[in-house]
């Protein structure tokens, strides 16, 4: 089954506890994507990938960290996460040929930063 | 001001109604736009695609696109319960390798049995 994974589902840390959150998508897509949506505010992208090794910042990258060391994963580091990172996250992918701009989504994975 | 507006609701509509949403923009550089539902818990699926201005049907759902306005728009005809979610729209430059997304906060939509 084509999808997007995501782990933990679920996340509650502590202020400076430094944290990653995995993405994997099993369709062989090039472009990976960060996204974080808080109430208001809608989805918002973080950072985003169009390869292996090449990435991209989005529109809030701010106390964001990422790599793309293999096609398949595209794991979100916290270094020092701060409560004003509390959100929901998504992870997407998408293939970069054609027309073809379906980007996949993954669950979500809620982090509480106290 | 956001360059992607999209009015929150909720917008509540009784079954079989014609609904439509919208969402206005500022960057006359968008020339893709993408409408995703998102049900509660979930996340966002894509809906519907066109790239620069015309409109696109894809059965009981219609895009629109009017660039010269700014101004994109999703009807969806003869609407179900289980099309209750939220309706997020979404742009894209996609140029000089940009792959960024701008994204609509979302309009809450439930239909009533």
């Amino acid at each position: 089954e084509a999808q997007v994974t995501q782990n933990p589902r679920y996340l509650i840390t502590v202020t400076g506890k430094k944290l990653t959150v995995t993405c994997s998508q099993n369709m062989n897509h090039e472009y990976m994507s960060w996204y974080r949506q808080d109430p208001g505010l809608g989805l918002r992208q973080i950072y985003y990938s169009m390869n292996v090794e090449v990435t991209d910042k989005g529109d809030v990258p701010e106390g964001y960290k990422v790599s793309r060391k293999e096609k398949r994963n595209f794991p979100l580091i916290l270094e020092s996460p701060s409560p004003n990172q509390t959100s929901l996250y998504f992870c997407a992918s998408s293939s970069r040929t054609g027309y073809n701009y379906e980007q996949y989504f993954g669950p979500g994975t809620r982090l509480t930063v106290t | 001001q956001k360059e992607v507006e999209q009015d929150p609701g909720p917008l509540s509509v009784p079954e079989g109604a014609i609904v439509s949403l919208n969402c206005t923009y500022s960057n006359s550089a968008f020339q893709y736009f993408m409408w995703y539902r998102q049900y509660s818990r979930k996340g966002p699926e894509l809906l519907m695609y066109t790239y620069s201005s015309g409109n696109k049907e894809d059965g009981r759902f219609t895009a629109q696109v009017d660039k010269s306005s700014k101004y994109i728009s999703l009807f969806i005809r003869d609407s179900q319960p289980s099309d209750s979610a939220t309706y997020l729209c979404a742009m894209s430059e996609r140029s000089s390798g940009t792959y960024k997304y701008i994204f609509g906060t979302g309009t809450r939509l439930k239909v009533l049995a």
